[in-house]
C-alpha cells in the first residue's frame, strides 16, 4: 500500500495550508498525521482522520474521503514550518504493515 | 508523563550488528495496553517502520528489512531493544522508539531519536 504526498507546500502567514495524502480507497483506513520540526522527533497532530491530541491547536484539522486524506492548517504561523507525514496501518496484504507517506515540507513564506 | 529514551552506539562498522535499547518511563510495558515500536529515518528522508513488539514478546516486522531486524523486550527493566544484523551504509539513520496503543492506533509518544552511522 502506497501513500503519496506532495514534496512541498508553501503558504503565507495567516493563510490556510492543505497537505494531501493519497492512497487507494484511503477513506477505509484511519489516517494519522505527524509534524516534524528540523532536528526533532515527530509529534502527533491529528489521529483517526480528524481528532486532535490534547495540546494541539484547533488550527490543525483533518479529513478523509475517497482516495485522499487532507491535513488543514488554518492561520498558518512561522512555527508551523516543518515536515508533515501521514500514516496508516495496512492489513490488505498477507503481512500487516505500517505505511508512512513520503512527507511534505511546509514552507511559511 | 510518558517518556521514551533510546540508547546505544552511534557508530557501527559494516557487517556488524546494530544494537539499540529503548527505556520507557511513566508507563509499564507489562501493562499490555501498548505496542512498542522502532522507526528509522534515513538522512533527509521519510519515516520507515521497522517493527513492533508486545509485552508478551509477540513481534511484527517490516518485510523490507529481510529478517535482519530483531526486536526483544525486557519487562523487568521496562525496556525493549532492536538488533539489526549485517549492517551497511544503507542502515545509517536516526532511530526512534515509539508507543502505540493497539494495532491501528497512532504513535502517540516518541523518543528523541538516536543517530547511528555505519562506517569503518
Amino acid at each position: 500500500y502506497v501513500l503519496t504526498q506532495p514534496p512541498s507546500v508553501s503558504v503565507a502567514p495567516g493563510q490556510t495550508a492543505r497537505i494531501t495524502c493519497g492512497g487507494n480507497n484511503i477513506a477505509s483506513k484511519a489516517v494519522h498525521w505527524y509534524q516534524q520540526r528540523p532536528g526533532q522527533a515527530p509529534v502527533l497532530v491529528v489521529y483517526d482522520d480528524r481528532d486532535r491530541p490534547s495540546g494541539i491547536p484547533e488550527r490543525f484539522s483533518g479529513s478523509n474521503s475517497g482516495n485522499t486524506a487532507t491535513l488543514t492548517i488554518n492561520r498558518v504561523e512561522a512555527g508551523d514550518e516543518a515536515g508533515y507525514y501521514c500514516h496508516v496501518w495496512d492489513s490488505s496484504s498477507d503481512h500487516p504493515n505500517v505505511v508512512f507517506g513520503g512527507g511534505t515540507k511546509l514552507t511559511v513564506l | 508523563q510518558v517518556q521514551l529514551q533510546e540508547s546505544g552506539p552511534g557508530l557501527v562498522k559494516p557487517l556488524e550488528t546494530l544494537s539499540l535499547t529503548c527505556t520507557v518511563y511513566g508507563d509499564s510495558i507489562s501493562s499490555g495496553t501498548s505496542y512498542w515500536t522502532w522507526i528509522r529515518q534515513h538522512p533527509g528522508k521519510g519515516l520507515e517502520w521497522i517493527g513492533n513488539i508486545y509485552y508478551s514478546g509477540t513481534t511484527s516486522y517490516n518485510p523490507s528489512l529481510k529478517s535482519r531486524a530483531t526486536i526483544s523486550v525486557d519487562t523487568s527493566q521496562n525496556q525493549f531493544s532492536l538488533k539489526v544484523t549485517s549492517v551497511t551504509a544503507a542502515d545509517t539513520a536516526v532511530y526512534y522508539c515509539a508507543r502505540t496503543g493497539q494495532w491501528g492506533d497512532p504513535f502517540d509518544i516518541w523518543g528523541q531519536g538516536t543517530r547511528v552511522t555505519v562506517s569503518s
